[in-house]
């Protein structure tokens, strides 16, 4: 099966552009992830889907993201405008249903650097 | 709050040696852990997935054991190769406010010298 795609892999604006990254998760997974690793820091938790609702938004920091799920397949994260301190690498992962017991799946991540 | 520490940030070993990561997390109501394995430039692949119920997981050279009450966890990597060179992470399952999610360490860089 292939495996979760995100789009595009780098991505460099200037602060105050906006950005949109994209993430295609593995076909007939629910669950769908965004994390970010910024710069010497540990890949922490944005948000959560489950088919196209939010679960949990907790971890976005601020109301610069926007992330979207239409239909439950693709999902995108929106920042705008951006900042010097977005630049990280974001990453995608899905899973079926019943995450608890299931593996958690990444894509190779878009690397956001905001200059 | 939960947190996630791994020990040692970087290890350099010679080819064929044994050797052991360590994963700690400070709160114990965890539903599972995962381990992890990034290579430069590219996403995280799964290693192990281990339940709370369970205390070790095992896939080939890999083998990854789980106290949940002392809050640890070690992968054990056995003859370590070149091709093992690479940033292990381990991540605990929590579900904090009725919905999961998983809280990473910050990964030990590993590199396994021919």
């Amino acid at each position: 099966e292939a495996g979760v795609t995100q789009f595009p892999s780098h991505s460099v604006i200037e602060k105050g552009q906006t950005v949109t990254l994209r993430c295609d998760p593995i076909s007939g997974h629910d669950n769908l992830y965004w994390y970010r690793r910024v710069m010497g820091k540990e890949i922490k938790f944005l948000l959560h889907f489950v088919k196209e609702s939010k679960q949990d938004e907790s971890g976005m920091p601020n109301n610069r993201f926007l992330a979207e799920r239409t239909g439950g397949t693709y999902s995108t994260l929106k920042v705008q405008p951006a900042e010097l301190e977005d630049s990280g690498v974001y990453f995608c992962a899905s899973s079926r249903r019943g995450v608890a017991n299931s593996p958690l799946h990444f894509g190779n991540g878009t690397r956001l650097t905001v200059t | 709050k939960q947190e996630v520490t791994q020990i040692p940030a970087a290890l350099s070993v010679p080819e064929g040696e044994n050797l052991v990561l360590n994963c700690s997390f400070t709160d114990s109501a965890i539903y599972n852990l995962q381990w992890f394995r990034q290579d430069p430039g590219k996403g995280l692949t799964s290693l192990l997935l281990i339940q709370s119920s369970q205390r070790e997981q095992t896939s080939g050279r890999l083998n990854a054991s789980l106290d949940k009450s002392s809050g640890r966890s070690t992968l054990y990597i056995a003859a370590s190769q070149p091709g093992d060179s690479a940033t292990y992470l381990c991540a605990v399952g929590v579900k904090p406010s009725g919905t999961y999610k998983y809280i990473f360490g910050t990964g030990t860089r590993l590199k396994v010298l021919a």
